[in-house]
């Protein structure tokens, strides 16, 4: 399968600090990426889809300026939690669309882990 | 009524059997269904993906699609403790947006 990679894989930072999370898609380009959160034995959550060359659009209850979505080119969407608080400590999973005639599929980031302390 | 509806388990099977995972949706123009396997603490992965009614194999996998019934199943043959893992069941609705189900817990019992 296609591979997307995250970096960092983990972060733990102060409370109030901003932390930015990379995804890139390392073998196909991706118009189209996706950013998820999963809390510990929920199911994921998905925060906003991110499109290359415009705004990110997000679900419904996430704060954009909070959740700030940079997708400068097809193959890097990069993720800013600002002004990071303990409640923002979550499982943040990227992944990224991959199309092949009508068929379409989306393939994931091994994750990054942030603790705000 | 939930978009995808899981039973959340633990569903415990032992070694060697049948693991049979069941997924309702409810949005009938849905087109693509996709089923991840998510072992704990890391990220989805896919498993398989189904686009028409009927039976898809691939290995030790089985997806089984009925839209006029509106279910999605992944069958696993020979089950192996290292199947165990949390299986969402997924679709593609509008906006190009994935859907996905809370998942179903495996355990395959050596």
């Amino acid at each position: 399968g296609a591979v997307v990679s995250q970096h960092p894989s983990w972060v733990i930072c102060k409370s109030g600090t901003s932390v930015k999370i990379e995804c890139r898609s390392l073998d196909f380009q991706a118009t189209t990426m996706f950013w998820y959160r999963q809390f510990p034995k929920q199911s994921l959550m998905l925060m906003a889809t991110s499109n290359e060359g415009s705004k990110a659009t997000y679900e419904q209850g996430v704060e954009k300026d909070k959740f700030l979505i940079n997708h400068a080119s097809l193959t890097l969407s990069t993720l800013t939690v600002t002004s990071a608080h303990p409640e923002d400590s979550s499982f943040y999973i990227c992944s990224a669309r991959i199309t092949s005639g009508f068929q379409e599929t989306q393939y994931f980031g091994p994750g990054t882990r942030l603790l705000v302390l | 009524q939930k978009e995808v509806e899981q039973n959340s388990g633990p569903l415990s099977v032992p070694e060697g059997a049948i693991a049979s995972l069941n997924c309702t949706y409810s949005d009938r123009g849905s087109q693509s269904f996709f089923w991840y396997r998510q072992y704990s603490g890391k990220s989805p992965e896919l498993i398989m993906f189904i686009y028409s009614n009927g039976d898809k194999e691939d290995g030790r996998f089985t997806a089984q699609l009925n839209k006029a019934s509106q279910y999605v199943s992944l069958l696993i043959r020979d089950s192996q403790p290292s199947d165990s893992a949390t299986y969402l069941c997924a679709f593609r609705g509008g906006g190009f947006k994935t859907i996905f189900g809370a998942g179903t817990r495996l355990f395959v019992k050596a």
